[in-house]
């Protein structure tokens, strides 16, 4: 099942914050977060496992919700490096150690 | 070691046609997926191995699609007959066995961008 991203776009000024959401239906086993810039491979940020998790570093974190249905993925103090579309990608209890099942993706552009 | 490889890079090809793709996943990496991915979309699961054992298989797949990774290490990915809905960016990517927090996430490639003409 794909998880629902929001929002689809993000435009900043650099310095600014941004959350980007991530939610399911389901409980799920574990949330991925990648970014993806314009003509490369995704590339793995971090992952949740545990309900009511937060983790990351100062300026890029994530926190996972206490019923493990919903992530939000928190860009700080936003640099230009940062323009890229985030994807989030999922894993259900139902087949846990198999295939993600990635969102939309929200496309966030940093400007000078 | 150099990450994920895959080959071609690019790839156009006449409606019709087979094509074959390569991935050469991290040497220690004994899981390896396909996924394509269209413009403005997230990556779509194909099919996923565990060493040599085609474990998943999407229900998106058709019968055209095939895939192989033959003992365990380098896998190809191959359509045939060829639509002009093939066309997408097919990237490969491998992760560890193991579930450690800190080498679970999947180790993209760059992919292989197909157009069919």
């Amino acid at each position: 099942q794909q998880p629902v991203q929001s929002p689809q776009a993000v435009i900043l000024r650099e310095g600014e914050d941004a959350v980007i959401n991530c939610s399911s239906s389901k409980a799920l086993y574990s949330v991925h977060w990648y970014r993806q810039k314009h003509g490369e491979a995704p590339v793995f940020l971090m992952i949740l496992l545990k309900g009511g998790e937060q983790k990351g570093h100062e300026k890029i974190s994530a926190s996972f919700n206490e019923k493990k249905q919903q992530s939000s993925l928190y860009l700080t103090a936003s640099q230009l490096s940062y323009s890229g579309t985030y994807f989030c990608g999922t894993e259900s209890p139902s087949n846990s150690g198999y295939a993600l099942n990635f969102g939309k993706g929200t496309s966030l552009l940093v400007t000078p | 070691d150099t990450g994920v490889s895959q080959n071609p890079r690019h790839k156009i090809t006449k409606r019709g046609q087979n094509v074959t793709f390569r991935c050469d996943p991290i040497s220690e990496h004994n899981r390896l997926y396909w996924y394509r991915q269209t413009l403005g979309q997230g990556p779509e699961f194909l099919t996923y191995f565990q060493n040599e054992a085609q474990l998943e298989k999407s229900r998106l797949l058709s019968d055209r699609f095939s895939a192989e990774r033959p003992k365990g290490s380098f896998s190809t990915l191959e359509i045939q007959r060829t639509e002009q809905g093939d066309s997408a960016m097919y990237l490969c990517a491998s992760t560890p066995s193991s579930k450690g927090q800190d080498n679970y996430g999947y180790t993209f490639g760059s992919g292989t961008r197909l157009t069919v003409v």
